[in-house]
Parts: structure tokens; sequence; C-alpha cells
């Protein structure tokens, strides 16, 4: 099955700064690609996602890209603020069934 | 916020009793999944299910049974809990799958076994 690692495992930076969140990936079928954000005591909620056709994606300070040679995936958060404190997972899509293989998590913490 | 109600959201209980999960969704979404969520292992997924009375398992399903007899309720049983099992549970919500289509997640039910 798919196995997917991602680095770090937390993460400080200054407040305007940017932040960058690394996935790799084992199954070079894989062709969906999305990334959660979870607040304290809440559930994951979809931040963006990508899938096997598009190398880059952005919405508004985020950004996601792909690069399917090399089989990993990053994050990227411009210009961060304060709310964007959070733990963000990666996720890949298993090929050939409906389930989505999580990374460990990233522990974001923007500094004032 | 997709309508997804998961219950209870804190619950303890005893070594070797049996212990039953609730998710309720108001979507009609055909898809439906149980994850656990512990520290240093990010989401794993116990089993999900892609419509009535049918279901699968995941990578983490031992110990763990579930049934689904409307599209609305997806059950999680443990049927004699372990402290192996204390975990925070998630249950998760798609219209078509997880692939290509939105994931939504309830808020979590926090189980400690003692």
């Amino acid at each position: 099955g798919e196995n997917v690692e991602q680095h770090p495992s937390t993460l400080s930076v200054q407040e305007g700064d940017s932040a960058v969140i690394k996935c790799t990936y084992s199954d070079s079928a894989s062709n969906y690609f999305p990334w959660y954000k979870q607040e304290l005591g809440k559930g994951p909620q979809l931040i963006i996602d990508i899938r096997s056709n598009v190398g880059e994606k952005k919405d508004q300070r985020i950004a996601v890209t792909l690069n399917k040679t090399a089989k990993h995936f990053s994050l990227h958060i411009t210009e961060t603020q304060p709310e964007d404190s959070a733990v963000y997972f990666c996720a890949a899509r298993d090929f050939g069934n409906e389930k989505l293989t999580f990374g460990t998590g990233t522990r974001l913490t923007i500094i004032p | 916020d997709a309508g997804i109600t998961q219950s209870p959201r804190h619950k303890v209980t005893e070594t070797g009793t049996p212990v039953t999960l609730r998710c309720h969704q108001t979507e009609n979404h055909r898809y439906m999944y149980w994850y656990r969520q512990d520290p240093g292992h990010g989401l794993r997924l116990i089993h999900y299910s892609y419509g009535v009375k049918d279901t699968d398992k995941g990578e983490v399903s031992d110990g763990y049974s579930v049934s689904r007899s409307k599209t609305e309720d997806f059950l999680l049983t443990l049927e004699s809990a372990t402290s192996s099992q204390t975990s925070v549970y998630f249950c998760a919500i798609s219209a078509t799958g997880a692939t290509n289509t939105e994931a939504f997640f309830g808020q979590g039910t926090r189980l400690t076994v003692v």
C-alpha cells in the first residue's frame, strides 16, 4: 500500500515569513494529493489539493507543488499569519481504491 | 460546515468493555470513514464504507468492527476495549470517494480506555 512521509514534524516561523512542509509518497500510481489543516479541538479541513496532471496550484497565500518523478509534493504558505498556526497533514490517494493515506502531520507555529 | 455529528464526543471506559461510536451525516454522501489519530502516527484508516451494508478494512482494523444499516449512520464498535485503543477517533464523509472530492471530517471522539 501507499506510504506517505512528512517533514518536518514541527515548524516555527516568524509572522510574515514563509513556511514549507514536504511530503514524499511511495506509490508512483498515486494521482491525488490533498492537504488538510487541523486546528485545536477540531477535525481536519481541506485547504488545497493537487492532481497528478498538474505541477503547481495556488490559492491566495497557499500553494502546492508536485514532482511526480521524485514522488514528492510540498505545501508553501507565504506571508504567514497567527491564524496559520495549526497541524497540517498531507495525504495521497491509494491507486485503485477510495482510501487516503495521511502523513504524520506538521505542527506549525507562527511567532508574532 | 458539512453535516457530520459524532457521538459521544468524549468517553472513558474500562478495559474489556464494548464501546460503540456513532457517526451521523445529513449530506447523503456515499462514502464514510473511521480514522484514529495518535501522536506520531497522523490519521490512520480503521474501516470505511462505500454504501449501505458495504464496508471494507483499513490499515488498522484489528479489534474494530463497523456497521452501516442506513446511509446516514456509520457505527464503529470496539468489541472489547484495550488501552491501545485510547485515541481520538474521526469520522469522515465524501460524495464519490476520498480521491477526487473533498473529504469532510467530524469533530472527533476522544476515547480513553482505563
